[in-house]
């Protein structure tokens, strides 16, 4: 089976602060994602990566960025962390063509 | 604008009572339509995609169908472990491999 690993269930931090939000897969996928969710408004793309060092904007960029070093790492960074960043955030992966995307289990971050 | 609804928001259904989820979607050219399965506190679990309008996909309670304008989800005799949100998503012909565009979601309730 496919996995998707966060690294943090649940993170809390301070307007201003620099996160970092860590997603690891385990099947060598060429494509990776990152969305978050809110109540009311499903899950909306953040960025996302077809290839090592490769990126693209999603829906909703703004105030976000992203690096893809290895394959199977994807993290998402806010630069400066807002109290409207406040969400869930989950990563996805799946192959190059048009197989479905298996997520990880997501982060709920609290920006306080 | 490409666009997925969902319906109803929340059900709640008594055990063994079957009914359907609807997706209604609109969008230039589908490539393929994504049915998901998310309990709390955890990210989606694939269910089943569709791809063309008269095709049809089933998982043990679970019947997806398509038209050329919505998905149904039919759930057969459901049992409390069935209680979850389901999500239906999109891709569109022409859109970046992958990009998926969501629904908000049906949360479904069923009671023992």
């Amino acid at each position: 089976d496919v996995k998707v690993t966060q690294s943090s269930r649940y993170l809390v931090k301070r307007t201003g602060e620099k996160v970092f939000l860590e997603c690891v897969q385990d099947m060598d996928h060429e494509n990776m994602f990152w969305y978050r969710q809110d109540p009311g408004l499903g899950l909306r793309l953040i960025y996302f990566s077809y290839d090592v060092k490769m990126k693209e904007k999603g829906d909703i960029p703004e105030g976000y960025s992203v690096s893809r070093e290895k394959k199977e790492r994807f993290s998402l960074i806010l630069e400066s962390a807002s109290t409207n960043q406040t969400s869930m955030y989950l990563c996805a992966s799946t192959t190059g063509d048009y197989s479905p995307l298996h997520f990880g289990n997501g982060t709920r971050l609290t920006v306080t | 604008e490409d666009q997925v609804t969902q319906s109803p928001e929340a059900l709640r259904l008594q055990e063994g009572e079957s009914s359907s989820l609807n997706c209604s979607y609109t969008v230039s050219g589908l490539r393929g339509l994504f049915w998901y399965r998310q309990d709390p506190g955890k990210g989606p679990e694939f269910l089943f995609t569709l791809y063309s309008a008269g095709e049809e996909k089933e998982k043990e309670r679970l019947k997806a169908t398509l038209t050329k304008k919505e998905s149904f989800l039919h759930i057969t005799a459901p049992k409390p472990e069935d209680s979850a949100t389901y999500l239906c998503a999109v891709q569109a012909r022409g859109g970046a491999t992958n990009k998926l565009i969501f629904g908000t979601g049906t949360l479904l309730a069923v009671q023992p």
